[in-house]
């Protein structure tokens, strides 16, 4: 199985700041990484497919990047509507699999 | 718009079977790969089990595979999980949730549910 490793676990950010997630695959997936947000209570919601594109409806200030092994989510400048859980998902092959999740919250 | 509505979960006790089923809305079911992702309390995201949109290809996590069975019934729009010998570490929030790509098996999941919760205890 491919295991996706997060970091941080969390971070404590403030409205407007820079926040950057990384996700490491335990081998090679190129390009098939997806990024989703998951609020208390709430299912998850897809951000980011294909490692870099960005799903319909979601804001620009939410960006993705890498190929391989390594993986970056980056929220550009942070809106109180940004703090949640996020994860990332391969889906290079089965079982497909979620990294730990890192929890953004208010600092 | 396009909705997915969970049901069947509750308490069940250990080693027994629970079928679980989502039926879908506002879209061309027969179209779409349909998958199951589940939560335990307080703990991340696991995928379970996927069912390619034509039915032809099913895949199963580890942790559940030759215990639970994914099937789906087009005329019903409508996709299940049957889960057999259900141990504790089965609890949890059970999403369905629709593959991203129509007509081809992305694997990434674009509309969840709201989810149903399964606990397993005596």
């Amino acid at each position: 199985d491919i295991q996706m490793t997060q970091s941080p676990s969390s971070v404590s950010a403030s409205v407007g700041d820079r926040v950057t997630i990384t996700c490491r695959a335990s081998q090679a997936i190129s390009s098939w990484l997806a990024w989703y947000q998951q609020k208390p209570g709430k299912a998850p919601k897809v951000l980011i497919y294909a490692a870099s594109i960005l799903q319909s409806g979601v804001p620009s200030r939410f960006s993705g990047s890498g190929s391989g092994t390594d993986f970056t989510l980056t929220i550009s400048s942070l809106q109180p509507e940004d703090f949640a859980t996020y994860y990332c998902q391969q889906a290079n092959s089965f079982p497909l699999t979620f990294g730990g999740g890192t929890k953004v919250e208010i600092k | 718009q396009v909705q997915l509505v969970e049901s069947g979960g509750g308490v069940v006790q250990p080693g027994r079977s629970l079928r679980l089923s989502c039926a879908a809305s506002g879209f061309t079911f027969s179209s779409y790969g349909m998958h199951w992702v589940r939560q335990a309390p307080g703990k991340g995201l696991e995928w379970v089990a996927g069912i390619w949109y034509d039915g032809s290809k099913k895949n199963y996590g580890e942790s559940v595979k030759g215990r639970f069975t994914i099937s789906r019934d087009d005329s019903k729009d409508t996709v299940y999980l049957q889960m057999n010998s259900l141990g504790a570490e089965d609890t949890a929030v059970y999403y369905c949730a629709r593959d991203l790509v129509l007509a081809a098996s992305s694997n990434w999941f674009d509309s969840w549910g709201q989810g149903t919760l399964v606990t397993v205890s005596s």
